[in-house]
């Protein structure tokens, strides 16, 4: 079962780029990455998912090294609506029998 | 597109009742997931069905909590007896495929006094 690592908290202020690095020693070669976002009182919300290299979308980029032993979300430009707690997620890709496990998460605080 | 549906969004029972949580995937979505958030924590996973059938209920207290999926589309989670420590908030998720990203449903906070 890979175990993610993450910061337990952040701090930026708007504008800025913000980058949370998850780390996941144990991941497996079917294993995938997954970043969430939650709000308080929201379920979590699906940001970005990769295997290797960079994956890019809309909202965020992730970079996973060829190693794959870590991953990081990159958020440009960060806004206040950016405060909220950040879950790095390693899951089985291909059956998904593995339990999908959320670690502690990371908590982004952006300032004015 | 709607999104997963959960109901109710809060409960409040006491110790050794039972109740039971709704949820309605986004249509198409083989796969659910239900996960237990204790407050300050991670979401934890309790169970998984592709279809209906079960993928990964290793968390799952068997003793007191049970879940089905029946026609695999909508599902339910059941909690006899609660205990004080299932007080959290119970999420819904479903995905197209077990490798895709999840989408969460809005949570049932549940409290037992």
């Amino acid at each position: 079962l890979a175990k993610t690592t993450q910061p337990i908290s952040m701090d930026s202020y708007e504008g800025q780029e913000v980058n949370i690095t998850c780390s996941h020693n144990n991941i497996a070669t079917n294993d995938y990455i997954t970043w969430y976002q939650q709000f308080p009182s929201q379920g979590p919300r699906f940001i970005i998912q990769g295997y290797k290299t960079k994956v890019t979308n809309e909202v965020a980029s992730l970079f996973i090294p060829a190693d794959r032993k870590s991953s990081t979300l990159s958020l440009p430009r960060v806004s206040l609506s950016d405060t909220a707690v950040y879950y790095c997620l390693v899951g089985d890709r291909n059956t998904g029998r593995r339990a999908l496990t959320f670690g502690s998460g990371t908590r982004l605080q952006v300032q004015p | 597109e709607a999104g997963v549906a959960q109901s109710p969004r809060y409960k409040i029972i006491e110790k050794r009742q039972s109740v039971a949580f709704w949820c309605n995937p986004i249509s198409g979505h083989a796969t659910l997931y239900w996960y237990q958030q204790i407050l300050g924590q991670g979401p934890k996973l309790l169970i998984q069905f592709q279809n209906n059938g079960v993928v990964d209920d290793s968390q799952l207290p068997k003793d007191r909590f049970s879940a089905e999926r029946l026609k695999g589309v909508d599902s339910t989670l059941k909690i006899q007896p609660a205990k004080l420590e299932d007080s959290a908030v119970y999420l819904c998720a479903s995905s197209l495929e077990v490798a895709r990203g999840q989408y969460f449903g809005p949570g049932t906070r549940l409290t037992v006094t």
